[in-house]
């Protein structure tokens, strides 16, 4: 079975700093992986996703994420944080053999970046 | 380019009634279709996902069920609702292929609120 972790239910940040919301998975074999973003009572919004080659993908609105198989975690960052980029983000992995295209989600982490 | 919708966006139903939402996607064909839950805005729970016509795959027991009476239709349903089914509940779509890494694209979301 595949499984996502979270490890922190919130991160705070100052504008203008480096934001990393960290994401540990568990798959038995190589794993696709994906990053959301969800507004206030919205849906959610897809980021970027790791399939297979380089290890550091880039996404949308100057997000990125860099794959590591040997700590298996795809963490989400982005240089420079922006107070529009709060908001709760989800990590999501697929194990290659799942049916259905189906995704497993982590728990979600919320981020507040102050002015 | 696709557009996915579902309504309606808020819901207040009194426990014991019935329940049915709506989700449609435009723009694509044989779509692999989900409805999940979304508990206290934060993690998601799979309810339904659907490959084809009439054919729905449950993840999780429950007084919900689903259907997909067209290709780009996909409707959730309760005969009575309970007070635990209150929550958001998203749809989302994804391009069919078992072996490459859809993403998958949520709509706007549905608030239920059972009193």
């Amino acid at each position: 079975a595949q499984s996502v972790a979270q490890p922190e239910d919130q991160v705070n940040v100052a504008e203008g700093n480096p934001l990393t919301v960290k994401c540990t998975y568990s798959v038995s074999g190589n794993p696709y992986l994906f990053w959301y973003v969800q507004y206030p009572n919205r849906g959610l919004q897809f980021l970027l996703k790791y399939i297979t080659g380089d290890n550091l993908v880039k996404g949308s609105y100057g997000f990125e994420a860099e794959f590591n198989k040997s700590q298996t975690s795809f963490h989400l960052k982005k240089p420079s944080a922006l107070v529009s980029d709060s908001a709760l983000y989800f990590c999501a992995v697929r194990d290659r053999l799942a049916a259905g295209n189906k995704l497993t989600f982590g728990g979600g982490t919320r981020v507040l970046v102050k002015p | 380019s696709q557009t996915i919708h579902q309504w309606p966006a808020t819901l207040v139903q009194p426990v014991g009634s019935p329940l049915s939402l709506e989700c449609t996607v435009e723009g694509t064909s044989n779509p692999n279709l989900y409805w999940y839950r979304q508990a206290a805005g934060r993690g998601l729970q799979l309810l339904f996902y659907s490959v084809g016509i009439g054919q729905i795959s449950s993840e999780v027991p429950q007084n919900l069920s689903a259907s997909r009476p067209q290709d780009r239709q996909f409707i959730l349903s309760s005969k009575k609702l309970l007070l635990s089914d209150s929550g958001f509940y998203l749809c989302a779509w994804s391009f069919r292929g078992p072996q490459i890494p859809y993403e998958q694209y949520f709509g706007p979301g549905t608030r239920l609120t059972v009193t």
